[in-house]
């Protein structure tokens, strides 16, 4: 089944404790991104990837960091969390046509005290 | 900036009734790509509909359908024959259709819809 894997669904940190949302996609897409969702925001896209070692900023990319050593993943990094980046977090993959459907992953709701 | 706007936060309709979310967009691009996603309690966003903006013809899939003006930069979404089991939240979303680059998806703010049995 194509899908892409976001683990934790739920995640409780406190400010400052580094932490990783990982994010796994078995469709061999090459362009992967990260976006948050914030009441009354919508989803904005934090940080994107269109092929292995190929990384660059969204529109809100403070605080977050990522990387693209294998196809298949594209975690989500947070060194230093802080409250204001409790929010929704949805990784997508596409296939890099203009067409074409991007795929969500569950979510991740991260909450930072 | 291309930006999309959803005017109605939230919209409520009568089960087996038909409603209509709005969703305006601007951009200086002329090939671009419009989607409406549904986001489900559990929070999974599903794509209901896409258009392209080169097609005049309006798509449609099952109950659902959409109006796209492309001079009055509107694309809403007809849903008929409601049931309970499209109560969710609606993004509309705006994609530029580059030959190699950013694949980003620009969100409205979402349409809360509620079916009343």
């Amino acid at each position: 089944e194509a899908q892409v894997t976001q683990n934790p669904r739920y995640l409780i940190t406190v400010t400052g404790k580094k932490l990783t949302v990982t994010c796994s996609q078995n469709m061999n897409h090459e362009y992967m991104s990260w976006y948050r969702q914030d009441p009354g925001l919508g989803l904005r896209q934090i940080y994107y990837s269109m092929n292995v070692e190929v990384t660059d900023k969204g529109d809100v990319p403070e605080g977050y960091k990522v990387s693209r050593k294998e196809k298949r993943n594209f975690p989500l990094i947070l060194e230093s969390p802080s409250p204001n980046q409790t929010s929704l977090y949805f990784c997508a993959s596409s296939s890099g046509t203009a067409n074409t459907e991007a795929f969500f992953g569950q979510g991740t709701r991260l909450t930072v005290v | 900036a291309q930006t999309v706007t959803q005017s109605q936060p939230e919209m409520s309709v009568q089960e087996a009734e038909t409603v209509t979310l709005s969703c305006t967009y601007d951009t200086s691009e002329s090939d671009y790509y419009l989607f409406w996603y549904k986001q489900p309690p559990s929070r999974q966003m599903i794509l209901v509909i896409r258009q392209e903006a080169y097609k005049q013809q309006n798509a449609t899939e099952n109950r659902f359908s959409v109006n796209f003006q492309k001079a009055a930069k509107s694309f809403s979404l007809k849903i008929s024959d409601s049931q309970l089991g499209d109560a969710a939240m609606y993004f509309c979303a705006y994609k530029v259709s580059p030959f190699f680059g950013n694949e980003k998806l620009t969100f409205g703010t979402g349409t809360r819809l509620t079916i009343i049995p």
